[in-house]
């Protein structure tokens, strides 16, 4: 059965910490790893990663994959309170359906 | 990015009545539409694919006919929730892709949501 892990499953830090979100995954014919942030209401589009290695940035974010060990990780560096979210992790595997994980619980403290 | 709108954001319904969701792609053709449930503090559970012109693929233990979904057109779908019970309340979530742009490796586009609450 295919899965996705993500740890820790909650993390709070203070302003100006960095943190590392994990994914781990299992699944059949792997395609691409997402990361979406989510606030309130529905998830918004961070990285898409398709090829071990290459690491994607935007601002304070970035991510990395690696298809050998199969994981990704999101790090997010001089953390600010408007990073506060839960951030999921997705999948897809041979079809265009998302596999996601149960998410990370992020409280940045002023 | 792409928008996907969903209507209503809020809906709370008496036990044992109907109601409908729409999820719409504002400026591109959803040829694939996915409707998603989410209970708090969980993560999106895929409920069915909806497919433009055909029948919706249900994930396993999803209702097909407690969940119908309709795709009648590339922009529109929707989610009926038949006789609806409280366990049914939750946040319902849909997103679409468009197949045509980037084959395989385009991301689902998300909608705001729908929070339904059965009393």
């Amino acid at each position: 059965e295919d899965k996705v892990v993500q740890s820790p499953l909650s993390l709070v830090v203070h302003e100006g910490d960095t943190v590392t979100l994990n994914c781990s995954y299992e699944v059949t014919n792997f395609r691409s790893l997402l990361w979406y942030k989510q606030e309130k209401k529905a998830p918004t589009f961070l990285f898409m990663l398709t090829s071990s290695g290459i690491e994607k940035k935007s601002g304070r974010l970035s991510s990395i994959l690696d298809k050998k060990e199969l994981f990704s990780i999101l790090n997010i560096t001089a953390t600010q309170t408007g990073d506060s979210a839960v951030y999921l992790c997705a999948v897809t595997s041979g079809t265009y359906k998302y596999i996601f994980g149960t998410g990370t619980r992020l409280k940045v403290l002023a | 990015g792409a928008v996907v709108s969903q209507h209503p954001s809020r809906v709370i319904c008496k036990s044992g009545t109907s109601v409908k969701i729409e999820c719409r792609s504002l400026d591109f053709q959803a040829t694939t539409m996915f409707w998603y449930r989410q209970f708090p503090k969980q993560s999106l559970m895929l409920m069915a694919t909806s497919n433009e012109g055909s029948k919706a693929t249900y994930e396993q233990g999803v209702e097909k006919d407690k969940f119908l979904i309709n795709h009648a057109s590339l922009t529109l779908s929707t989610l009926t929730v038949t006789s609806a019970h409280p366990e049914d309340s939750s946040f319902y979530i849909c997103s679409a892709r468009d197949m045509l742009a980037g084959g395989f490796y385009n991301e689902q586009f998300f909608g705001p949501g729908t929070r339904l609450t059965v009393l």
